[in-house]
C-alpha cells in the first residue's frame, strides 16, 4: 500500500538554525498539508498545499515557515531560525480527492535546542 | 470548548470489554475522521465517515455521527491490549484548496490484560 515518507525522522538543531524537513507524498494525491504536535498537546494544522500554491495557512504558519514541492514529488517545510517553541513532531499528509481522508507520514521530530 | 473535543480523556478497560469514545465538534463538516496514534508515533487513520452519513462500520470499529448534535462516536468492540493508544477525531470542512483537518484532544486508551 502506498505511503507517505518523511526524513528525518528526529532532527535536533540549536536555536536560530535554519531546518528543513522532507517528506514525500503519495504519488497520485493532490493535496498537501503540514502539521505539528507539541508534546502532549493535540496536532494543529500549519498549511495546506494545492496546485503548487498555498491554499490555506495557520496562524503558527508566520513568515519563518515556508514550503515548497521542488521537483513534483517532494514536499517540504522550511524553517529559517528555529526558536525553542518549534520543538515539536511535524507531520506531512496528502489526500488525493476531498472526499477521502488524509494519509499521514510517521513525522520528524524536530528538537531545538 | 473547541472544535473536537474527545471524551473522556482517559479510558483504562480490561481486554475483550468494548471502548467508546466520543467527539463534539462546533461548525459544519464535510467529513469527520478518527487517527489512532501510539506513543510518540505517527497517525493511522482508523475510518472516515461523511456528514450525510450516520454510522459506519470497519472490522471491529463502529462510527456514529449526529450532525444534530455535533458529536460522533468510535466503539471499539473486543478490546485488544494491542489497541492500547491514544486516539483522536478530525473534522474537515469545504474549503477552496483542499481541506484542513482540525483534531480534538484525544482519548487515552489502556487496554489492560
Amino acid at each position: 500500500e502506498p505511503e507517505v515518507t518523511q526524513t528525518p525522522s528526529h532532527q535536533v538543531t540549536q536555536m536560530g538554525q535554519e531546518v528543513i524537513l522532507r517528506c514525500v507524498p503519495i504519488s497520485n494525491h493532490l493535496y498537501f498539508y503540514w502539521y505539528r504536535q507539541i508534546l502532549g498537546q493535540k496536532v494543529e494544522f500549519l498549511v495546506s498545499f494545492y496546485n503548487n500554491e498555498i491554499s490555506e495557512k495557520s496562524e503558527i504558519f508566520d513568515d519563518q515557515f515556508s514550503v515548497e514541492r521542488p521537483d513534483g514529488s517532494n514536499f517540504t517545510l522550511k524553517i529559517r531560525s528555529t526558536k525553542l517553541e518549534d520543538s515539536a513532531m511535524y507531520f506531512c499528509a496528502s489526500l488525493r480527492d476531498i472526499t477521502y481522508e488524509q494519509y499521514f507520514g510517521p513525522g520528524t521530530r524536530l528538537t531545538v535546542t | 470548548s473547541q472544535q473536537g473535543e474527545e471524551d473522556p480523556q482517559a479510558l483504562s478497560i480490561q481486554e475483550g470489554e468494548n471502548a467508546t469514545m466520543n467527539c463534539s465538534y462546533k461548525t459544519s463538516i464535510n467529513n469527520l475522521q478518527w487517527y489512532r496514534q501510539n506513543s510518540g508515533r505517527g497517525l493511522v487513520h482508523l475510518i472516515l465517515i461523511r456528514s450525510n452519513e450516520r454510522e459506519k462500520h470497519s472490522g471491529r470499529l463502529r462510527v456514529t455521527l449526529d450532525t444534530s448534535k455535533k458529536s460522533s462516536s468510535l466503539l471499539i468492540t473486543a478490546s485488544r491490549a494491542a489497541d492500547t493508544a491514544s486516539y483522536f477525531c478530525a473534522t474537515d470542512r469545504l474549503t477552496g484548496g483542499g481541506n484542513k483537518l482540525t483534531f480534538g484532544t484525544g482519548t487515552q486508551l489502556k487496554v489492560e490484560l
